[in-house]
């Protein structure tokens, strides 16, 4: 149980354009869900915590704008990166944690996004 | 504020060697602590958690860590590895609650050689 997906896993782009990724809770109801960014070598670093039907927490230096966060339902929660720039490129990863959990997060299986 | 410290980058080692990765967290109150393992352009998988109880815990794959209050830690050992534990572990801490924030280590790269 406790599965989450992600998708697409991998996504090529050409700058300028946006970039949409979609997180799944596939058995379970997830009212939280965390979008992460890793780069190369590095940890994780939390980008939002989206709560279903509310408006998203971002991290303090990660633009609103500039990365779109919806979570419409207890299953979905979508990533958009708006104007792709190379510097966009990285691996984003999201997770989801259960109603009455303890913290403990259920991971997708990532997203390479290169921005070209 | 919490904070998770893992002082080693990079641990290589032998095949069926017993092996110990260091975490050491700091926080003013309770935690819950967790490992997690990636591999290779895949997400996180969680290895073992302690959220209260017996230190000892025991994980997936053969893990196991303790949970040391005095000495803020929770270092993950393994009696004996195998070169498919070759991955990055990252020691996370958390206040508690579904809604609640993990605060991750910088990860450590177990390499295990044959």
């Amino acid at each position: 149980g406790a599965v989450v997906s992600q998708h697409p896993s991998r996504v090529i782009c050409k700058s300028g354009t946006s970039v949409k990724i979609e997180c799944r809770s596939l058995d379970f109801q997830a009212t939280t869900m965390f979008w992460y960014r890793q780069f190369p070598k590095k940890s994780l670093m939390l980008m939002a915590t989206s709560n279903e039907g509310s408006k998203a927490t971002y991290e303090q230096g990660v633009e609103k704008d500039k990365f779109l966060i919806n979570h419409a339902s207890l299953t979905l929660s979508t990533l958009t990166v708006t104007s792709a720039h190379p510097e966009d490129s990285s691996f984003y990863i999201c997770s989801a944690s259960i109603p009455s959990g303890s913290s403990e997060q259920f991971f997708g299986p990532g997203t390479r996004l290169t921005v070209l | 504020a919490q904070s998770v410290t893992q002082l080693d980058s990079q641990v290589p080692v032998f095949e069926e060697a017993p092996v110990e990765l260091r975490c050491n967290y700091s926080s003013s109150v309770s935690v819950y602590l967790f490992w997690y393992v990636q591999y290779p352009n895949q997400g996180l998988q969680l290895l073992l958690k302690y959220l209260s109880g017996s230190t000892l815990v025991k994980g997936i794959n053969g893990f196991e860590a303790e949970f040391n209050k005095s000495q803020t830690s929770f270092h993950l050992r393994k009696p004996s590895v195998h070169i498919s534990d070759t991955a990055e572990y990252f020691c996370a801490v958390s206040h508690g609650g579904a809604t609640n924030k993990l605060i991750f280590g910088t990860g450590t790269l177990l390499a295990v050689q044959p």
